[in-house]
């Protein structure tokens, strides 16, 4: 079985400062690995996702994560936030057949003006 | 990316009554969605895989016989909560697996108050 932690439940930050959200895994088979966000009331949307290859992946939006296998984590980070970024960042696992998916959860970004 | 549509967002219904929500794949066909269910201040909780022509697999403690789903067509299931009580109210949201790549989409979800 699979299980994910995300540590901070919440972070406020300031517009324009750097951001990191933490997640780590455990996980006894090899994984896929995914960050959602969920904007109030909505649905969650795939941010990006970690299959193969390059373990640094990005998203159109500017933010980006980093597979770490050693550390069995998968931070989210953004050099430089925007007000429109507040939301929910959900981080997920699944295994290589995508049969389930085990969410973290979940980490509240507050970006302040 | 593709699109998961779910209906209806929100609903409010009566103790007791019984309650129909809809999560369609509008560009793709799904052998497999995902029902989850969210709590206030909590991660999803996956409550059952619903598969294409057969029964759908409900995770410990959901009860299937409270929580119908039917997987009738390659772009349609639906989530029935029957005899619904206020412990019931919650966000649930379905999620499409997109065959071949496996990624999962997921709908709006729907916001249940049952009063």
């Amino acid at each position: 079985a699979q299980s994910v932690t995300q540590l901070d439940s919440q972070v406020p930050v300031f517009e324009e400062a750097p951001v990191e959200l933490r997640c780590n895994y455990s996980s006894s088979v090899s994984v896929y690995l995914f960050w959602y966000v969920q904007y109030p009331n909505q649905g969650l949307q795939l941010l990006l996702k970690y299959l193969s290859g390059s373990t640094l992946v990005e998203s159109i939006n500017g933010f980006e994560a980093e597979f770490n296998k050693s550390q069995t984590s998968f931070h989210l980070r953004k050099p430089s936030v925007h007000i429109s970024d507040t939301a929910e960042y959900f981080c997920a696992v699944s295994d290589r057949n995508f049969n389930k998916f085990y969410f973290g959860s979940g980490t509240k970004l507050n970006v302040k003006p | 990316g593709a699109v998961v549509s779910q209906h209806p967002s929100w609903v409010i219904c009566k103790s007791g009554t019984s309650v129909k929500i809809e999560c369609r794949s509008l560009d793709f066909q799904a052998t497999t969605m995902f029902w989850y269910r969210q709590f206030p201040k909590q991660s999803l909780m996956l409550m059952a895989t619903s598969n294409e022509g057969s029964k759908a697999t409900y995770e410990q403690g959901v009860e299937k016989d409270k929580f119908l789903i039917n997987h009738a067509s390659l772009t349609l299931s639906t989530l029935t909560v029957t005899s619904a009580h206020p412990e019931d109210s919650s966000f649930y949201i379905c999620s499409a697996r997109f065959p071949g790549q496996g990624l999962a989409f997921f709908g709006q979800g729907t916001r249940l108050t049952v009063v």
